[in-house]
Parts: structure tokens; C-alpha cells; sequence
């Protein structure tokens, strides 16, 4: 298994520019969820999803959009990136159920720049 | 909303000295706990999980407890290592309808100096 995986590993942009970050799991997990990570401010959520065709807001989910059309795939889009976007991007997933659900698995991160 | 704290935020030891980071949080009505490494630059490992019904998990030099009735987790770091430099960090999943959302501490820099 690749597990979580990301795509890009780094990307900068310039205010105002979209762009998609890219994120698949071969785990079958059913939850998968994007956070953001800046210095001082620990790991927030943006946004997750239980499932095909569900998903929720988290803790900061201005500026984002997602969807979730498979089970394996659940990218993040930047509509119109801002300086205060700038951050570490990270993906991660996990079971619903079963011995060993809760347990979230990450993906390697992307590191996004925004001039 | 749930709050969790970790102490310290920096901790430098010996090689081979038995160490214990702590983590704090607010609201008692948790689901899980999670115990994460995370390397510069790096993703987040998953290191122990403790359901909400446990009081401990073990995992090799490793030793996570939970004790939901004062809001602590620790975890104890056996004949720590060099290799063992990384932040620490725990997060828990909340009960009812915070089950779908992890809330992290800021984490423990951890350096084992050899």
C-alpha cells in the first residue's frame, strides 16, 4: 500500500491564482480530511468527508473548496490564493469502523507559498 | 471546544534518559487519543492510539496512558535515542458530534542529545 499520498510536494503561487492540491488513499478508508499547519498555530482542520459525495467544513475552511467523488481521491482547491494561505498542507484518512478505526494515517504534505 | 495543551514545548535530554511528555485537555468527553511523531520538514506518524474505553497502549519503547477523569495523557519514552528527536504530538477525536474532527496540542520538541 502507498497509503496517503500528495501531490505537489511544493508549489508557490501568486495572490489571486487557483489552484488544486492533490490527495488519493489506497487504504479503502472511508473519512479523509485536510489540515493546514503554521507555526504557533498547530495543525487546524479545513475540511473532511465521510464518505463519496459528503463532505463538511472544519475549523478554517474559508478560501477552500473540496469534493469527494471516489473513496480514494479528496483534493483541495484554492480558488483565489491569498498571502495567508501560505502553509503546510496535509491530507490524512482513516476507518469509520472496525478494530482500528480512529486511528488516522498522513500523507507527506504539501508546502504551499503564496507571493 | 475542546483545548489541548502540551508541556513542555521544548524538552533536551541525554541519550539513554527515560523521559514523559505531557498533554492536557479540556473536555473530558473524548473518544480516542492519538500520539503523533512528526520529523522536520516531514508528515505525521502515527505512534499509539488509545481508545476511549483504555487506560494505556504500549509499543516497544513506548507507553501512552489515558486518564479521561483529570484530562491528562502522558507518554513515556524508554532509553531514549538520538533517532528519538522529533515533535510529539497528541490529538483526540471528540464524542457525539465531534467525532469526525481531531483536535491537536501544539507538540513537544523533543532533542536526545547523544
Amino acid at each position: 500500500n502507498a497509503g496517503v499520498t500528495q501531490t505537489p510536494k511544493f508549489q508557490v503561487l501568486k495572490t489571486g491564482q487557483s489552484m488544486t492540491l492533490q490527495c488519493a488513499q489506497d487504504m479503502n478508508h472511508e473519512y479523509m480530511s485536510w489540515y493546514r499547519q503554521d507555526p504557533g498555530m498547530g495543525l487546524r482542520l479545513i475540511h473532511y468527508s465521510v464518505g463519496a459525495g459528503i463532505t463538511d467544513q472544519g475549523e478554517v475552511p474559508n478560501g477552500y473548496n473540496v469534493s469527494r467523488s471516489t473513496t480514494e481521491d479528496f483534493p483541495l482547491r484554492l480558488l483565489s490564493a491569498a498571502p495567508s494561505q501560505t502553509s503546510v498542507y496535509f491530507c490524512a484518512s482513516k476507518r469509520l469502523a472496525g478494530p482500528t478505526y480512529n486511528e488516522q494515517f498522513f500523507g507527506p504534505g504539501t508546502r504551499l507559498t503564496v507571493l | 471546544k475542546q483545548e489541548v495543551t502540551q508541556i513542555p514545548a521544548a524538552l533536551s535530554v541525554p541519550e539513554g534518559e527515560n523521559l514523559v511528555l505531557n498533554c492536557s485537555f479540556t473536555d473530558s468527553a473524548i473518544y480516542n487519543l492519538q500520539w503523533f511523531r512528526q520529523d522536520p520538514g516531514k508528515g505525521l506518524t502515527s505512534l499509539l492510539l488509545i481508545q476511549s474505553s483504555q487506560r494505556e497502549q504500549t509499543s516497544g519503547r513506548l507507553n501512552a496512558s489515558l486518564d479521561k477523569s483529570s484530562g491528562r495523557s502522558t507518554l513515556y519514552i524508554a532509553a531514549s535515542q538520538p533517532g528519538d528527536s522529533a515533535t510529539y504530538l497528541c490529538a483526540m477525536w471528540g464524542s457525539g458530534g465531534s467525532n469526525y474532527k481531531l483536535t491537536f496540542g501544539k507538540g513537544t520538541l523533543l532533542t536526545v542529545n547523544p
